[in-house]
């Protein structure tokens, strides 16, 4: 079946370093693939998507794109703040009916002023 | 116009009790799901709604739990006769379009389930 990997964490930064989490997955078909942020104490909101291969999702400096020679979505920001501090999750999405969400264990970070 | 609602927020059962967990999906969206979070991990796929009709209920762990969606708005998730390995965080999600088209899902808060 479906499933998404990604890298462990907690990831510790400090403010303005390159972020990058790693995601990977497996899938049937051409899956769209999305990654949702969780704020301490807030529910998931979705970051940003991307629904066919080679295509850049982008929102809030954070950019991911879909490779699907090596099945990735990989997750960057250029220079991350105290705000970025959240649990990333990475999804997929399934094209054809119900677009159930298959996620991974989620990544967390924790960026230090 | 608010976002996805859910309540209780918490709910702390003894095992063997039924607890029923609401969702209030964004008004006029058709589709609604409900997936498990166990702690540390990524959110799991329970079941799925498009208006009333329940089109996929593969994720149910068990026939303990049942969910319904009457009206094709707000949906309820029941667990009878709650275990240990029940307790987890149950988010609900809706989207406004149906099967077929890949749109956002909008998630609730989630209700946090403690079974002692």
């Amino acid at each position: 079946g479906d499933s998404v990997t990604q890298m462990e964490g907690p990831v510790t930064l400090s403010e303005e370093a390159f972020l990058t989490i790693n995601c990977t997955y497996t899938a049937t078909g051409y899956p769209s693939l999305f990654w949702y942020v969780q704020y301490p104490g807030e529910g998931l909101q979705l970051l940003l998507k991307a629904t066919k291969a080679d295509d850049k999702g982008s929102n809030k400096g954070f950019e991911a794109t879909y490779r699907k020679e090596t099945t990735s979505f990989h997750l960057e920001k250029g220079s991350v703040q105290v705000s970025d501090s959240a649990v990333y999750f990475c999804a997929l999405g399934p094209k054809a009916a119900g677009n159930k969400l298959t996620f991974g264990g989620g990544t967390r970070v924790l960026v230090k002023p | 116009g608010a976002g996805v609602s859910q309540s209780p927020r918490y709910k702390v059962a003894k095992r063997g009790q039924d607890v029923a967990l609401r969702c209030d999906p964004i008004s006029g969206h058709v589709s609604l799901f409900w997936y498990q979070q166990a702690l540390g991990q990524g959110p799991e796929f329970l079941t799925y709604f498009q208006n009333e009709a329940q089109l996929d209920k593969s994720g149910l762990p068990s026939d303990r739990f049942f969910a319904e969606r009457p009206e094709g708005s707000v949906s309820t998730l029941k667990i009878q006769r709650t275990q240990q390995e029940d307790s987890a965080v149950y988010l609900c999600a809706s989207s406004s379009r149906g099967t077929g088209v890949v749109n956002e899902q909008f998630f609730g808060p989630g209700t946090r389930l403690t079974v002692l």
